[in-house]
Order: structure tokens, then sequence, then C-alpha cells
């Protein structure tokens, strides 16, 4: 069964204090990897693909990695503005329809 | 501007009503889904539709309906038979025979039982 789990559920951050925040996943046959973006009471603003191992994308601050069983958001230097829910999703290979699965989410917090 | 639009934002229903939360989306995309959300939970993803005229049901389906009469609008109605509505609801479309492309997401309608 194709799984998606994130750590931790929730990041406190000083503002300037690089941290990372994790997914992994179990997957048959991943098509994609998607980070999103969540501020409360609104909809998810997609963030990075990722499509194969060893892949790395990056924007601004934020900094996306792909191993074969998990993948890494890597935030440099945050601001308060960074605060949000950081979301992870895959696809598979092998379901029709384009769904996604979702991990459950990493609440952040950057405190000035 | 291109994008996705849920109406309404917040919406309140009593317990046995039914009611319809409306999205729509100008992308042009193919497939459109219908998520579920809960404190401290990821998406769940209620039902998703492919092409017009054609729906499937999703990992928690029980308690919803849809129709996709048009390529552009997707309502669902959540009727009484879900005995726990209350959650922030999601739409989001994208083309799905495209390998690894993201979905775009609406704004959400918050949906709570009086």
């Amino acid at each position: 069964e194709d799984q998606v789990t994130q750590s931790p559920e929730a990041l406190r951050l000083q503002e300037g204090e690089s941290s990372s925040l994790n997914c992994s996943y179990t997957v048959s046959g991943l098509r994609g990897l998607f980070w999103y973006r969540q501020d409360p009471g609104k909809g998810p603003e997609f963030l990075f693909t990722l499509y194969s191992a060893g892949e790395e994308k990056e924007k601004e601050r934020l900094k996306a990695t792909l191993t074969k069983k998990e993948s890494f958001l890597h935030i440099t230097a945050p601001k308060p503005e960074d605060s949000a829910t950081y979301l992870c999703a895959v696809q598979s290979t092998y379901n029709q329809g384009g769904k996604l699965i979702f991990g459950q989410g990493t609440e952040l917090s950057v405190k000035p | 501007d291109g994008g996705i639009t849920q109406s309404p934002k917040y919406l309140f229903r009593k317990e046995g009503q039914n009611v319809t939360l409306s999205c729509e989306q100008n992308l042009n995309h193919d497939a459109m889904y219908w998520y579920r959300q809960d404190p401290g939970q990821g998406l769940r993803l209620i039902y998703y539709s492919q092409i017009v005229n054609d729906f499937q049901k999703g990992d928690i389906a029980e308690g919803y309906s849809v129709s996709r009469e048009k390529k552009e609008s997707f309502p669902l109605t959540v009727t009484s038979a879900q005995k726990n509505p209350t959650a922030f609801y999601l739409c989001a479309s994208t083309f799905p025979g495209l390998a690894g492309v993201e979905q775009f997401f609406g704004p959400g309608t918050r949906l709570t039982v009086l």
C-alpha cells in the first residue's frame, strides 16, 4: 500500500535557524513526489516536483532533495514568513487518474 | 487569470441537510478532485473525475456525491448520510496523463455542522 509519513509533526525555529523536514514514502513505482506549502485557511500552494533519486530543486530559502525512500525539505536561514504547514505527496506509476497520496504535514513556525 | 474557484468560503449545515460545494476551473484541466482535510491530518481523497460524465470514488466517498456535467465544474454534495462532515474541503485539478504534473488547488470551503 502506498504511504507517506512526514516528520516532525511540528517544528519551531528561530529566525535564521536552518533545519530540515522529512518525508518518508513507500510507493509501487514513483511517478513524482510533490511538496506543497499551505497557509492557515487556504489551499495548498505548489512548491516542487521531484522525479528520481538524487534530484534536487531550489526556490529561495527552500531546497528539496530525493532518495529512494525519503525526501527532505531543507530551509536555510528561515524568516517568519516561511511559517506554514508543508505537505508532501506522492504519485504512483500504477495508480490511475493522477491521484496523490498525502502525508499529514509538518507545521513550521519561525519566530523573529 | 487562470485558476480554481470554490464557493462558498464558509458553509453551515444543520443536521439532516444536504449541502453542495461548488468548484470551477478555467485551466482547461481534464481531471478534477475533491479532498477533505481535518486538523492535524493530511488530505484524503473523496472523489475524482478524469473526464466529463465519469467519476470514481476515492478513499472516503461514503456520504458524498458528485457530478461532472461540464469540464470546468465538479460540484460536491455532502449528504445527510455523512456523519461527521465538519472539515475543510479542497478542490484540485490537473492534466492526469502527464507524468508527475502537479495538482492545482482552490482556496477551500470550510463546512461546519450546527
